[in-house]
């Protein structure tokens, strides 16, 4: 199994591109959610599912759009890149057996 | 609502020496507690977690954390500091549906040789 997935690992993006961060799981977990990581700040929640077709606001939503066609993937979209979005982005599952947050290796965005 | 405080964004041990990582949380229910380690480049790993079973939790590596509720803590503990535990380490502390979790500031620990 490969868990959760994450691509890319690493992006530069231009100030105003837009860009679809990739998520995916083969756990079968219905919760998924986005975070990123800035320094000092820890782990801040963007969007989070509940099963397809089924998504919710975090504590920092703006700038950021996503989806949840199926079970298995979780995209997060960035419509129009900001400097401010420049972070490390986590997508995590939430196994209800383990009571567990299942982490993906990570994404570097750069906007320059 | 749910909330973690991590005292010290910055640890120092020397090799040997006691681990000690404060966690304080703030909470409306009887909370889940969960330690996580994040290694250089990578993403975060489960340490150990605390479900209202038994208050010491032994984790991973040789951590334990305990549960306190009069103090409202869960500090991580190790006896014996090694040069791989050099890390950021994330305390959080779970929502009222279980799923959402809340996380910490984080707190480097480097490991003096």
């Amino acid at each position: 199994n490969a868990g959760v997935t994450q691509t890319p690992k690493f992006q530069v993006l231009k100030t105003g591109q837009s860009m679809t961060l990739q998520c995916a799981q083969d756990m079968n977990h219905e919760y998924m959610s986005w975070y990123r990581q800035d320094p000092g700040m820890g782990l801040r929640l963007i969007h989070y599912s509940v099963g397809a077709g089924i998504t919710d606001q975090g504590e920092v939503p703006n700038g950021y759009n996503v989806s949840r066609s199926t079970t298995e993937d979780f995209p997060l979209r960035l419509l129009s890149a900001a400097p401010s979005q420049t972070s490390v982005y986590f997508c995590a599952t939430f196994g209800p057996s383990t009571y567990e947050q299942y982490f993906g290796p990570g994404t570097r965005l750069t906007v320059t | 609502a749910q909330s973690v405080t991590q005292l010290g964004s910055h640890v120092s041990v020397s090799e040997g020496a006691l681990v000690l990582l404060r966690c304080n949380y703030s909470s409306s229910v009887p909370p889940y507690l969960f330690w996580y380690v994040q290694y250089p480049n990578q993403g975060l790993q489960l340490l150990l977690k605390y479900t209202s079973a038994a208050t010491l939790v032994k984790g991973i590596n040789g951590f334990e954390a305990e549960f306190k509720k009069s103090e409202t803590s869960f500090h991580l503990t190790k006896p014996s500091a090694h040069m791989s535990d050099a890390a950021e380490y994330f305390c959080a502390v779970s929502g009222l549906q279980g799923n959402q979790f809340y996380f910490g500031t984080g707190t480097s620990l480097t490991v003096i040789p």
